[in-house]
């Protein structure tokens, strides 16, 4: 059963425009959500994280929203860059259990 | 930036050979991680370990062991690598308490002939 779910597997955009990755998850104990980006060959990179007792934070050009009562969260990369390009995971923790659940990833795609 | 290696970054090893995946971290964290990533799909935990000679399988059942004999060190070996075990390998670790981002290494991608 797979907890944290990406169920865009790909997403193109226009250089400039805004992109919107979207995570759903079921567990309603996750407290922590963070975005990973990895390109080809490389391990994921850290980008931005919420905390459940937020429902946004921001830091540049990416911002990411949560919905708890959804179980919803997105992240928003604005205004979009090619070198954005790139698979964004999502990923969910439970506090005390401090390990990470990924959800499968999305791949972005920022078209010149 | 996070200062956690892996190597070798490819391997191509022949059915039935040991292999060993070198993970460290240069920033005293006391937790970190295995996961496993085919492609296309999500990262799965294989092992983890809170400290030093601290190791606990994670949620993928995976046919490696690992150590846990330094805190900046956690290698993974494989008795007798198979092409099922072809896939790319990932160390991470992050440090006690909330708020704390997870950091990767760089991933070793293996391929089993």
């Amino acid at each position: 059963d797979q907890q944290v779910k990406q169920n865009s597997p790909s997403l193109s955009v226009q250089e400039g425009r805004i992109s919107i990755l979207n995570c759903d998850y079921t567990n309603s104990m996750f407290d922590y959500f963070l975005w990973y980006k990895k390109y080809p060959a490389e391990g994921p990179t850290f980008l931005i994280s919420i905390s459940s007792i937020k429902d946004k934070n921001e830091d540049g050009r990416f911002t990411v929203f949560l919905n708890k009562s959804a179980k919803h969260l997105s992240l928003h990369i604005v205004p979009s860059q090619p070198g954005d390009s790139a698979v964004y995971f999502c990923a969910a923790r439970v506090s005390s259990a401090r390990q990470l659940t990924f959800g499968s990833g999305t791949q972005l795609t920022v078209l010149p | 930036e996070a200062d956690i290696y892996q190597t070798p970054r490819y391997l191509v090893i022949g059915t039935g050979k040991k292999i060993t995946l070198e993970c460290s971290q240069t920033m005293g964290h006391d937790k970190m991680y295995w996961y496993q990533q085919d492609p296309g799909m999500e990262l799965h935990l294989i092992h983890y370990s809170y400290g030093v000679n601290s190791t606990e399988k994670g949620d993928l059942s995976s046919e490696s062991t690992v150590s846990r004999i330094r805190t900046e060190h956690f290698p993974l070996t494989l008795e007798s690598a198979r092409p099922s075990h072809t896939s790319q390998y990932l160390c991470a670790s992050t440090t006690a308490g909330t708020g704390r981002a997870t950091f990767f290494g760089q991933g070793t991608r293996l391929t089993v002939v």
